[in-house]
């Protein structure tokens, strides 16, 4: 089992709905989850670090994590063109004495049509 | 932005070439790291330093190596380049705390013919 699961996607929705995007890890050492934006040709973009279970919020951006589960979300209100991008999640936590490894889903491409 | 300048920006080498990649910082942190990215594989971590002359490998290092001379400069070089080292690759920064996200440059695309 891979230890951070993204659904790939692709993912494409009208302008102004509602996105979810989704992880599921296996290990529970993870503590720190973050979410990143990849435009196209260009490097990640951090969007959202949090590092408790529930809900953070900033502006139309919404991560959950849920560490019982092993699942972390982040929810895109009123989407817009400008937020079609690859998504990844990313996840760290004390493992083997390095304490600043990141482990990165795969990426779910997302595209909000006009 | 986080001051993260990757150089070059594109480059096109010989299988067997060597080649350097360098990153370059202006926010003074401690950790640096390269990654490559791929299809189907995401981010994997090359290499990282945790300061000037510490270095350590991370998942995918062979065939590369890295340095740091000064706080500022990482680099990584694929002493004979390979066709499989195709890629994007894509240097990263963060500061002293622990578990702090790390901010990513624009990468360089790599193509070896």
């Amino acid at each position: 089992q891979k230890e951070v699961e993204q659904d790939p996607g692709p993912l494409s929705v009208p302008e102004g709905a509602i996105v979810s995007l989704n992880c599921t890890y296996s290990n529970s050492a993870f503590q720190y989850f973050m979410w990143y934006r990849q435009y196209s040709r260009k490097g990640p973009e951090l969007l959202m670090y949090t590092y408790s279970s529930g809900n953070k919020e900033d502006g139309r951006f919404t991560a959950q994590v849920d560490k019982s589960s092993k699942y972390i979300s982040l929810f895109i209100r009123d989407s817009q063109p400008s937020d079609s991008a690859t998504y990844l999640c990313a996840m760290a936590g004390i493992s083997g004495g390095s304490n600043y490894k990141l482990t990165f889903g795969k990426g779910t491409l997302l595209t909000v049509n006009p | 932005d986080a001051g993260i300048t990757q150089s070059p920006r594109h480059k096109v080498t010989e299988t067997g070439t060597p080649v350097t990649l360098r990153c370059h910082q202006t926010e003074n942190h401690r950790y640096m790291y390269w990654y490559r990215q791929d299809p189907g594989h995401g981010l994997r971590l090359i290499h990282y330093s945790y300061g000037v002359k510490d270095t350590d490998k991370g998942e995918v290092s062979d065939g590369y190596s890295v340095s740091r001379s000064k706080t500022e400069d990482f680099l990584l070089t694929l002493e004979s380049a390979t066709s499989s080292q195709t890629s994007v690759y894509f240097c990263a920064i963060s500061d002293d705390r622990p578990n702090q996200p790390q901010h990513f440059g624009d990468g360089t695309r790599l193509s070896i013919l």
